[in-house]
């Protein structure tokens, strides 16, 4: 599959601060940007996604911005709550997921 | 429950047992996938499934067999297993599937399975 890579694996912020977590790929031909999160003992659940043809994607509290011609997308996190803590993944080639990273937001 | 659906959520099987894993998904979607989830590898692709015919195989070993007799079902055949397969076995499924390349999946609760 596809060489996808997640940084930081792990990240601990204290509640209000922001977080950004970074995704990088290889396969040129990707057009779908998604971001997932699964919360210990859930399933994993997309929270936010963005096609090539936008920069950025804003929802609420989280956004997405993408640079195609450096093969990078980050997830941002802005004012976070506990209720963030979880595993955050990436999936920029379909069905091949990032390493996942774990978001600790200590209250 | 509705979405996607997995039984058994939990599996204790021993290395000589033989069993399988159920997926079933409400959602009209065209493809269905099977994803190990581990300490070691947090998502890992198995298996995919477009319209019923596999079009992904990421190297499983041949002691998991799949099986999609529709588009809605998918079975995951276990047979003579290691300790090191247990793990959570995630189904998903997309409703335009692999070809689309821009296609949400949602996935089951899991199978948490146990090799003794």
């Amino acid at each position: 599959g596809e060489n996808v890579e997640q940084h930081p694996s792990t990240l601990s912020v204290q509640e209000g601060d922001s977080a950004v977590i970074k995704c990088t790929y290889s396969d040129s031909a990707s057009n779908y940007f998604p971001w997932y999160k699964q919360e210990l003992g859930k399933r994993p659940q997309l929270i936010i996604d963005i096609r090539s043809n936008v920069g950025e994607k804003k929802d609420q509290r989280i956004a997405v911005t993408l640079n195609k011609t450096a093969k990078h997308f980050s997830l941002h996190i802005t004012e976070t709550q506990p209720e963030d803590s979880a595993v955050y993944f990436c999936a920029p080639n379909k069905f091949y997921f990032g390493s996942g990273t774990k978001l600790n937001v200590k209250p | 429950e509705t979405g996607v659906t997995q039984t058994p959520r939990h599996l204790v099987m021993g290395m000589t047992n033989k069993k399988s894993l159920k997926c079933e998904q409400h959602l009209g979607h065209n493809a269905m996938y099977w994803y190990k989830q581990s300490a070691k590898k947090p998502l890992e692709l198995m298996f995919v499934y477009n319209f019923k015919e596999q079009t992904e195989n990421n190297s499983v070993p041949s002691r998991f067999s799949p099986e999609c007799p529709n588009s809605s079902h998918l079975f995951l055949h276990l047979h003579t297993l290691q300790p090191e397969d247990s793990a959570l076995y995630l189904c998903a499924s997309s409703p335009k599937g692999p070809t689309s390349g821009n296609d949400e999946q949602f996935f089951g609760p899991g199978t948490r399975l146990t090799v003794l």
